[in-house]
């Protein structure tokens, strides 16, 4: 069965440095995985999507994901944190069969001035 | 482009009484479209699966008759939350792909109140 860990429900990050959000899946095919972002009573804003090609992904806001197979892990990162970034963040993984979404549980990322 | 939006943004209502939320793709033909609900702090539940023309399909554990579901149109589904009741409060959050498209764009969501 297809699945999607973010094994950290919340990230401290001080505004400057970089952070990273992990997220690991678990797929039977080939991986499409995607990333969102979710503001306090908002909708989901996608962020960036690995289909095929490079294994490092650029999205929105300055933020980019690396596809790493071996370790089957999508890592979202950010060489240099806002404190607007602070925000709830999903990784996702496609179910080839219906093209549902497969959601991690999320992680809070908090950036403190 | 893929912009999909959600009416109302929020609605109260009281316990007993339906109401319907709208999903429209304004720029694209959405040949499926999807349901979420979300807890505070929780992730995305995905209630249904709707493909255009056709009947949902439903998620384990969602009740067909509670929450009825309508892509009537390539732009526009519906889901109508019948006979609501305090609990069935949440976040609704819905979504839509086109033909190809490898991901899904989704709505701002509606935040239902069922006092």
């Amino acid at each position: 069965a297809q699945s999607v860990a973010q094994p950290e429900d919340q990230v401290n990050v001080a505004e400057g440095n970089p952070l990273t959000v992990k997220c690991t899946y678990s797929v039977s095919g080939n991986p499409y995985l995607f990333w969102y972002v979710q503001y306090p009573n908002r909708g989901l804003q996608f962020l960036l999507k690995y289909i095929t090609g490079d294994n490092l992904v650029k999205g929105s806001y300055g933020f980019e994901a690396e596809f790493n197979k071996s370790q089957t892990s999508f890592h979202l990162k950010k060489p240099s944190a806002l404190v607007s970034d602070s925000a709830l963040y999903f990784c996702a993984v496609r179910d080839d069969s219906n093209y549902q979404l497969i959601w991690g549980a999320g992680t809070k990322l908090i950036i403190k001035p | 482009g893929a912009v999909v939006s959600q009416h109302p943004s929020r609605v109260i209502c009281k316990s007993g009484t339906s109401v319907k939320i709208e999903c429209r793709s304004l720029d694209f033909q959405a040949t499926t479209m999807f349901w979420y609900r979300q807890f505070p702090k929780q992730s995305l539940m995905l209630m249904a699966t709707s493909n255009e023309g056709s009947k949902a399909t439903y998620e384990q554990g969602v009740e067909k008759d509670k929450f009825l579901i309508n892509h009537a149109s390539l732009t526009l589904s519906t889901l109508t939350v019948t006979s609501a009741h305090p609990e069935d409060s949440s976040f609704y959050i819905c979504s839509a792909r086109y033909l190809g498209s490898y991901e899904q764009y989704f709505g701002p969501g509606t935040r239902l109140t069922v006092t």
